[in-house]
């Protein structure tokens, strides 16, 4: 079974500051999404990575899979009140050479409050 | 274009009851999934679809069934409803080719007393 864990769990921040997510395995994934996730609604895809040492950059969002692919990061710079949300990674797998039987493993998730 | 969604919102259901929630997707997605979320377990899949009159079993079956008649609906059914299932239930639906980048529904909040 392969597993995502996330940390930290709970993150709360002034607006303005700086914080960085981590999402960690001990198995190689394929592919790793980062998603946020609003109260009441469901999950929003935000970015896939692919290769190991990949860095994406969403406006003040940096996102990076590590190079041996069983870990991701998430940075988020001048935080905003409108970041406040459960970021959830979760790492993508082929169960069969086909490509036909894809999974994905969600971590937990970091709860982010972003205070005015 | 609405995406993915899911009827109905919310629903509370005596222990024994059955209902079925449906999924809608209107992106011609190949894939389809239903996932199930509880406070510290994270999201976890009950069964999935990688095409139209095809289904399988995910991480957490057990008390579910699924139906996938049209390509663009996914229907999860629950038989005789029990309290573990009370939960939040979402839909979710991938191209095949990158089956790894799911669009999920806004959630079905689903109380068994």
């Amino acid at each position: 079974t392969q597993l995502l864990e996330q940390s930290p769990q709970f993150l709360s921040i002034q607006e303005g500051e700086n914080l960085t997510v981590y999402c960690n395995s001990s198995s190689v994934f394929s592919s790793l999404q980062w998603y946020r996730q609003e109260p009441g609604e469901g999950p929003v895809l935000l970015v896939t990575v692919v290769t190991g040492g990949e860095v994406k950059k969403l406006k003040r969002l940096t996102f990076q899979f590590g190079d041996a692919r069983k870990d991701s990061s998430l940075h988020i710079t001048a935080a905003q009140p409108g970041d406040t949300g459960l970021y959830l990674c979760a790492g993508g797998v082929a169960a069969n050479s086909g490509g036909s039987n894809y999974k994905l493993t969600f971590g937990k998730g970091t709860l982010l409050t972003v205070n005015p | 274009n609405a995406g993915v969604t899911q009827t109905p919102k919310f629903r509370v259901l005596k222990t024994g009851q059955s209902m079925t929630l449906l999924c809608a997707q209107d992106m011609n997605h190949e894939y389809m999934y239903w996932y199930r979320q509880d406070p510290g377990m994270g999201l976890r899949l009950i069964h999935y679809s990688v095409g139209e009159g095809t289904t399988a079993k995910g991480e957490v079956p057990d008390g579910y069934n699924v139906s996938r008649l049209k390509k663009q609906n996914f229907l999860l059914g629950l038989e005789s409803a029990a309290p573990s299932q009370t939960s939040v239930y979402f839909c979710a639906s991938s191209w095949a080719l990158r089956a790894y980048e799911q669009y999920f529904g806004p959630g079905t909040r689903l109380t068994v007393t």
